[in-house]
């Protein structure tokens, strides 16, 4: 079954540094999100994606997140330069043009000490 | 904003019980979701539903459009269906994408 990855699977980093998360999401998906889910909390949505740009974010999703879609298949979030409460599993997730199902990948935990 | 309600918050189960767990929202939407969360964190789309009732082996998901109210059963619990089984709502069709998320509701079945 077609599956949504990403990488890495666990990051720490250091306050202050950029990171970079990856994800590969179905190929034949044209929607594409993040979310977010600190630990022992509700999973947050930060930001939706679609024919290249952003279709929508939440307040979460400030100047220091970005996101790109550099080749054709990679998703990437950045987070420029990360803060403690930054600390959290980062999931990526698609879905197809037609269809309301949406595959969610294994998660990035990152931590920021 | 929809709010989304689940419950219980905790669940624990002797192997072979049959498991509800509730999901309410205050607002309408176009879906509705019931996912997995795995103890490494993973999520696992179960069901999506926009109306009536889904069975997928053990489990079945209904909802009830008109009273914003979904319930996941499990049929004959296993150990291995411990985990988060979370509910997440979709606005209506031409609103919002992101999906709203309840806490969850943790299920521990007991051998």
């Amino acid at each position: 079954e077609p599956e949504v990855t990403q990488t890495p699977s666990h990051q720490v980093t250091q306050m202050g540094q950029e990171v970079i998360l990856r994800c590969v999401p179905i190929s034949n998906h044209l929607y594409f999100y993040w979310y977010r889910q600190i630990l022992g909390q509700k999973v947050e949505f930060l930001v939706s994606f679609y024919n290249n740009e952003i279709s929508e974010k939440s307040e979460i999703f400030d100047d220091q997140f970005s996101v790109e879609r550099p080749d054709g298949s990679n998703f990437t979030l950045k987070i420029r330069s990360t803060k403690l409460e930054d600390s959290a599993m980062y999931f990526c997730a698609s879905r197809a043009n037609s269809g309301n199902t949406i595959y969610f990948g294994e998660g990035s935990w990152l931590t920021v000490v | 904003k929809n709010e989304v309600e689940q419950s219980p918050q905790n669940l624990t189960a002797q192997e072979g019980e049959f498991i509800t767990i509730n999901c309410s929202y205050s607002v309408g939407i176009s879906a509705l979701h019931w996912l997995q969360q795995h103890p490494g964190g993973g999520i696992v789309s179960l069901f999506m539903l926009s109306s009536g009732k889904k069975k997928h082996g053990r489990l079945i998901a209904t909802i009830n459009i008109q009273e914003k109210h979904s319930s996941l059963h499990i049929t004959a619990s296993h150990p291995r269906d411990s985990a988060v089984y979370i509910c997440a709502v979709k606005a209506p069709q031409g609103g919002s994408e992101k999906l709203v998320f309840g806490k969850g509701t943790k299920l521990t079945v007991n051998p």
